[in-house]
């Protein structure tokens, strides 16, 4: 069975740091594009960051880049997200989604609060 | 960034009536090498988002053929024939052609 289980949420103070991780079940990361996705509570959703599964080419939105990296581990078979100098309104579920969002874990919650 | 507009935002339905969603894009979403990239996706409350359209109108597999996506360049509707209780819950259109991929406010589509 395809599956996405995402992990490493929780709560740390503005500023602070976390990283996410997404567990691969049934099928190979190496072989695709992967995203992480966020929806803040109550809003809708917003796209974080690509990574291509051929070249690992990264993309990232205006919101977050500079401060959030996405890497994957193909041994591991298991993608992250380095979460850096995190703000207030990083507070979200984030959710990794597979290629063009075909596959979606359940989501990890990230709360930022001092 | 391409901003993607939806309307409305929220759509009482009758149950057994068709329902209508417009998702237009700031500029066309016609890729480079002549895809669309315009998904739509579903979500429940408390629930993941799930996929129904890709490319604008390929249904996904286990997806009830009540729902239809349509459209081309930047105006693109969803369509469900005939509303079931089981569809009520936020509607977003994305798209996946320009950098920053950016979604829809969303549509919460709720019964009357």
């Amino acid at each position: 069975e395809v599956q996405l289980v995402e992990s490493g949420g929780g709560l740390v103070q503005p500023g602070g740091s976390l990283r996410l991780s997404c567990a691969a079940s049934g099928f190979s990361i190496s072989s695709y594009d992967m995203n992480w996705v966020r929806q803040a509570p109550g809003k809708g959703l917003e796209w974080v960051s690509y990574m291509s599964g051929l070249t690992g080419s990264t993309w990232y939105a205006d919101s977050v880049k500079g401060r959030f990296t996405i890497s994957r581990d193909n041994a591991k078979n298991s993608l992250y997200l380095q979460m850096n100098s995190l703000r207030d309104e990083d507070t979200a579920v984030f959710y990794c989604a597979r290629g063009h969002f075909s596959v979606w874990g359940q989501g990890t919650t990230v709360t930022v609060s001092s | 960034d391409v901003v993607m507009t939806q309307s409305p935002l929220s759509l009482p339905v009758t149950l057994g009536q068709p329902a209508s969603i417009s998702c237009r894009s700031g500029q066309s979403l016609v890729h480079s090498n002549g895809n669309t990239y315009l998904i739509w996706f579903y979500q429940r409350p408390g629930q993941s988002p799930r996929r129904l359209i890709y490319q604008v109108s390929n249904r996904d597999s286990g997806v009830p053929d009540r729902f239809s996506g349509s459209g081309s360049g930047t105006d693109f509707t969803l369509k469900i024939s005939r509303v079931e209780a089981e569809d009520v819950g936020v509607y977003y259109c994305m798209q996946a052609t320009h950098w920053p991929w950016t979604f829809g406010q969303g549509t919460k589509v709720e019964i009357k």
